[in-house]
């Protein structure tokens, strides 16, 4: 099974600041034949399902602002919020669709500072 | 815009067997590319996939939880459902049905991220 990890487990930015998440998976989600890295990333907000932010590592979901942006390849990913606002407060969570079974990382949880 | 609604009972007493439904509205559970998953939040925790069905009838499940899970749909009713027997404390969690876009290349589709989700419903087991 691929295992996930995500650092940092929480982290505090500045409103207008950019916040920055890791997403390290136990082998390589990048499949050769299409170049696609099997990746994605969630919102999720208190009471609330998960949203899709991101998928195939870097393609943002219809909706999702811009400041939005994901990057990595491989084994080692990255969730960009290049300004951060007030409605951005949630945990975040990554997710390999590489192989079975799916697996997510253990969340990051993003706040004000 | 694809909906989806779970329904179920909020409690179950250990050693019985969690059944759930997800009512999907605006889509069809037996056309397209789509998986049809359920994946399960414990309290204050993260994300567990636990399963899906596809159209066509075929299922893929966590081997963490394979020899309890049991997916399937009702086409008819554009539902699908997830029992999971002998459950314990550990089975306590909010279950969310979701919908995998699924990817197409060729005549083969694969499953994929997560596009929509229904709210979520807690069940607590419990005696």
């Amino acid at each position: 099974d691929i295992v996930m990890i995500q650092s940092p487990d929480s982290l505090a930015v500045s409103l207008g600041e950019r916040a920055t998440i890791k997403c390290k998976s136990s082998q390589s989600v990048l499949y050769d034949s299409n170049n696609k890295n099997y990746l994605a990333w969630y919102q999720q907000k208190p009471g609330l399902p998960p949203k899709l932010l991101i998928y195939w590592a870097s393609t943002r979901e219809s909706g999702v602002p811009d400041r939005f942006s994901g990057s990595g390849s491989g084994t080692d990913f990255t969730l960009t919020i290049s300004s951060l606002q007030a409605e951005d407060v949630a945990v975040y969570f990554c997710h390999q669709y590489y192989s079975s079974p799916d697996s997510f990382g253990q969340g990051t949880k993003l706040q004000i500072k | 815009q694809v909906q989806l609604q779970e329904s179920g009972p909020g409690l179950v007493k250990p050693s019985e067997t969690l059944s759930l439904s997800c009512t999907v509205s605006g889509g069809s559970v037996s056309r397209g590319s789509h998986y049809w998953s359920w994946i399960r939040q414990p309290p204050g925790r993260g994300l567990e996939w636990i399963g899906f069905i596809y159209y066509g009838g075929g299922a893929d499940y966590n081997p963490s939880l394979k020899s309890r899970v049991t997916i399937a749909a009702d086409t008819s009713k554009n539902q699908v459902f997830l029992n999971l027997t002998s459950v314990t404390a550990a089975d306590t969690a909010v279950y969310y049905c979701a919908r995998d876009g699924g990817y197409c290349s060729g005549d083969s589709c694969f499953p994929t991220y997560f596009d929509h989700w229904g709210q979520g419903l807690l069940v607590t087991v419990s005696s």
